[in-house]
């Protein structure tokens, strides 16, 4: 059964850092391209970052650009995403979700991370 | 403002056949990108509801379609049950400078 787990979430001033991660089981992590998505209260989905299996393609949504990094480790089968430089419009659940082609963001979706960006 | 145009609410009374449109461009739908569809129970992670335009991971009900024509797709849900009532999401790809993974804004499904 495909397992996706996200931690490291919680309230963190402006301008802080915070780096979640996503630990996987249950399918072959390296062969999988793997994906951010956030929701902010109450909003809808909002795609973040994405990483090829081997970390050799890496993309961001404008708005995270500069601020944000993603990475993996396939021998630990986790995803990771540094979030620097952060802001109140950062506040939202962040779920980790495994890439299913044909440019389909989230065959599988972990149960998300909440991050808070207030003073 | 989200690159796909979803309505933000639908609803029907149980039993009845709803749709929720998924608008885009030429530079995502009608470009040929896939459209994959997502459902948000409330409270939940997202789904996969339908992807490559028309096709149902295994465990989904047929009472879910998914269609696809030009820059628009569609989802149908027929034989509507009070465990519908969720956010439904489109997403598809944009190839315009800026773009890349995009969703809808999502749609809202009340069954009355």
């Amino acid at each position: 059964e495909v397992q996706l787990v996200e931690s490291g979430g919680g309230l963190v001033k402006p301008g802080g850092s915070l780096r979640l991660s996503c630990a996987a089981s249950g399918f072959t992590f390296s062969s999988y391209s793997m994906n951010w998505v956030r929701q902010a209260p109450g909003k809808g989905l909002e795609w973040v970052s994405s990483i090829s299996s081997s970390s050799s393609y890496i993309y961001y949504a404008d708005s995270v650009k500069g601020r944000f990094t993603i990475s993996r480790d396939n021998a630990k089968n986790s995803l990771y995403l540094q979030m620097n430089s952060l802001r109140a419009e950062d506040t939202a659940v962040y779920y980790c979700a495994r890439d299913g082609g044909q440019w389909l963001v989230g065959g599988y979706w972990g149960q998300g991370t909440l991050v808070t960006v207030s003073s | 403002q989200s690159v796909l145009t979803q309505p933000p609410s639908v609803s029907g009374a149980p039993g009845q056949r709803v749709t929720i449109s998924c608008t885009g461009s030429s530079s995502n739908i009608g470009a040929g990108y896939d459209v994959h569809w997502y459902q948000q129970l409330p409270g939940t992670a997202p789904k996969l509801l339908i992807y490559g335009n028309s096709n149902r991971p295994s465990g989904v009900p047929d009472r879910f379609s998914g269609s696809k024509s030009g820059t628009s797709a569609s989802l149908a849900i027929t034989g509507l049950q009070a465990e519908d009532e969720a956010d439904y999401y489109c997403q598809s790809y944009d190839s315009s400078l800026s773009g890349h993974w995009v969703f809808g804004g999502g749609t809202k499904l009340t069954v009355l």
